[in-house]
């Protein structure tokens, strides 16, 4: 079983839908973090989170320590959204990061 | 500020091939990370450089190896190349905060 789980694998949505993607992990952490990769490679991170909530424009992450879950919601989703966004968290006493797989969102106009 | 930037963007190689990845980091860090990335995945942490000397490896072969030079740079080298080594290389810094990425090398082995 993967450390870091996230769901749904593929989201596609219309422009304007308020989305939600959510990421589990079962290792103690120091901090989480919400990445985007668009085609071709180039990751951004988008925020790093160790309490509480986060909100940047229209992105608003999450995270509850003790249930070991993270979500990053998207309002007014818009299709330069479309990307796919990565869920990894930084391990206590641990110099790697852990990552999702990923869900790949589609927004469609 | 030119942020991360890794060298070549893409390459193709033949199974038993060397290959050698570079890796400059955003400016003011001293920590690089590499990354393996296979299709459909999500990245897979190879290994961390800090103050020239690996400080902590993943779970990746002795035909991956690295360094790290004294302007915090890094490459990342693999020897006799297989077909599951292809993928996407990341390379990430910081300094004792977040990670910034690199665009990635995207390597091709036939």
């Amino acid at each position: 079983k993967n450390e870091v789980e996230q769901s749904p694998q593929n989201l596609t949505a219309q422009e304007g839908e308020f989305i939600t993607i959510n990421c589990s992990y079962s290792v103690g952490i120091s901090a989480l973090h919400w990445l985007q990769q668009h085609p071709g490679g180039g990751i951004v991170s988008l925020f790093m989170l160790s309490s509480g909530k986060k909100k940047h424009g229209r992105l608003i992450a999450t995270i509850n320590i003790q249930e070991k879950h993270s979500s990053l919601h998207i309002t007014a989703s818009h299709p330069r959204d479309s990307a796919v966004y990565i869920c990894a968290v930084d391990r206590h006493n641990n110099n790697d990061m852990r990552f999702g797989a990923g869900t790949r969102l589609t927004v469609k106009p | 500020d030119a942020g991360v930037t890794q060298s070549p963007t893409h390459l193709i190689k033949t199974r038993g091939q060397q290959v050698t990845l570079r890796c400059s980091p955003k400016s003011g860090h001293d920590t690089v990370s590499w990354y393996q990335q296979a299709l459909g995945q999500g990245p897979q942490f190879i290994f961390q450089y800090y103050e020239e000397e690996e400080r902590q490896r993943g779970n990746f072969p002795d035909r991956f190896s690295g360094h790290q030079f004294p302007n915090y740079s890094s490459e990342l080298n693999v020897n006799a190349l297989l077909l599951g080594d292809s993928a996407l290389y990341l390379c990430a810094s910081s300094s004792r905060g977040t990670q910034y990425f690199g665009p990635g090398t995207r390597l091709l082995v036939l």
